[in-house]
């Protein structure tokens, strides 16, 4: 059972142009969702993370879109760069800490210039 | 610098052959976990641990181990190693519980490939 589904699979933006990617979950007890990026072999490093009690987070140009009652949360990418061509993923967890995070599986995200 | 270390960063064995995985941060952090990261499949926890001593399973924990001796250190260990552990493993620390943002600091990653 995959808690958490992420869509799209692979991501094709212009250069200036806006990159959404979208994350459903199904557990109600999740209260952290943050989301990662991955540039090729390296780790992945936190990018933005929210918590269910506000509906948007922004810092610089990613904002996470959150709808608590829709159990679904999103990342826009605003003006995209081709230096944010990566690996994105979204990911919850149950408790405060953000241990035991659920991945999902994953957007190659490819700003064109 | 603070930072996770892996070693090593690439390896080839053959089946059977058992091996260790090691990692360490020098973060202070309690909290520490693997990964094992898979096309199509995104990243799929294998074993965490709260603080030193105290280890717990992840999703898919069979046919790996994982000890916690001291708060830095955090070995993988593959006591049998088969071709689908054939992967690129990822260990993870962070702080302790009730921060806002608790955000886990990945190392460089382990490619492992098994014959």
């Amino acid at each position: 059972q995959q808690q958490v589904k992420q869509s799209p699979q692979s991501l094709i933006v212009q250069k200036g142009g806006i990159s959404i990617i979208n994350c459903a979950y199904e557990n109600t007890a999740f209260d952290y969702f943050p989301w990662y990026q991955q540039f090729p072999g390296k780790g992945p490093a936190l990018l933005i993370a929210i918590r269910p009690d506000v509906s948007e987070k922004k810092e610089g140009r990613f904002t996470i879109s959150f709808n608590k009652s829709a159990k679904q949360f999103s990342l826009h990418i605003m003006d995209s760069q081709p230096g944010d061509s990566a690996t994105y993923f979204c990911a919850a967890s149950t408790d405060q800490a953000g241990t035991a995070l659920i991945f999902g599986k994953g957007t190659t995200l490819s700003v064109s210039s | 610098e603070a930072q996770v270390t892996q070693n090593p960063r690439y390896l080839i064995t053959v089946t059977g052959k058992k091996l260790t995985v090691t990692c360490s941060q020098n973060m202070n952090h309690e909290y520490m976990s693997w990964y094992r990261q898979d096309p199509g499949l995104g990243l799929r926890q294998i074993y965490y641990s709260m603080n030193v001593e105290v280890t717990d399973k992840g999703d898919v924990p069979e046919g790996y181990k994982v000890s916690r001796k001291e708060k830095r250190n955090f070995p993988l260990i593959l006591e049998s190693p088969s071709p689908n552990q054939t992967s690129l493993y990822f260990c993870a620390s962070s702080k302790t519980p009730g921060l806002a943002v608790n955000e886990q600091f990945f190392g460089p990653g382990t490619r492992l490939t098994v014959l």
